[in-house]
């Protein structure tokens, strides 16, 4: 399968634990879209990196949630002193194209529930 | 910024019939609307989109309708079948030097038998 991956696909955590989920974009894909899903709402952009430079993060993202992109291929989603509020579907999009016209290819998500 | 607002939450059809789902958008720059369909534990999935250059665009039973004065697109679905049940997002671009798609809430559409 050549489409995006994402890892782990499910995690359960303790509040206070830190998280890292993990996402392979489609190779050659420059940018890289990591978004926020709960149920019932549509997907919530976080941050969005062109290669590996880091353009936008969004304004509700808390400094707990860091994100990296080293040498532009995966990238990293790392949320610390995790929260029950924190729990939601953490997705990941690829796109060959540069700025915001092009299709986004989504990863089947990485789930994380905090207890 | 951009705001996408998506109407109905929730839309049940029975099979055969048409299904219409609507989206206004705040931002009179933006210039591409796409749909997402989204099935249940799966990821979302683009279906169409349109420009700001045509009014309509049609790929078999889906099309999607654009108007640029009212600032609203929406999505029909014509001749529905049960596999057509999922949730559809519409999307706009955020413009002004950030580049990003703003999704609506989304459409749970069920397809009766």
């Amino acid at each position: 399968d050549t489409g995006v991956s994402q890892n782990p696909r499910h995690k359960i955590t303790k509040r206070g634990q830190n998280v890292t989920f993990r996402c392979d974009p489609i190779s050659e894909h420059n940018r890289l879209y990591w978004y926020r899903q709960t149920l019932g709402q549509g997907p919530e952009f976080l941050t969005y990196f062109q290669n590996e430079a880091q353009l936008e993060k969004s304004r509700l993202l808390s400094d707990r949630f860091s994100a990296e992109r080293p040498k532009g291929s995966f990238s990293t989603l790392e949320i610390q002193r995790t929260e029950q509020g924190d729990s939601a579907m953490y997705l990941c999009a690829s796109s060959p194209l540069p700025g915001n016209t092009g299709e986004l290819f989504f990863g089947e998500g990485s789930r994380l529930t905090v207890l | 910024g951009e705001n996408v607002e998506q109407h109905p939450s929730t839309l049940s059809v029975q099979e055969g019939d048409s299904a219409v789902i609507k989206c206004t958008y705040s931002d009179s720059a933006s210039n591409y609307f796409p749909w997402y369909k989204q099935e249940l534990g799966k990821r979302p999935q683009l279906i169409i989109d349109i420009r700001s250059n045509v009014g309509e665009k049609k790929d078999q039973r889906i099309a999607v309708t654009l108007n640029k004065t009212a600032k609203h697109f929406s999505l029909h679905i014509t001749e529905t079948q049960p596999e057509d049940s999922a949730v559809y997002f519409c999307a706009a671009p955020t413009q002004g030097g950030s580049e990003k798609l703003v999704f609506g809430k989304g459409t749970k559409l069920t397809v009766n038998p």
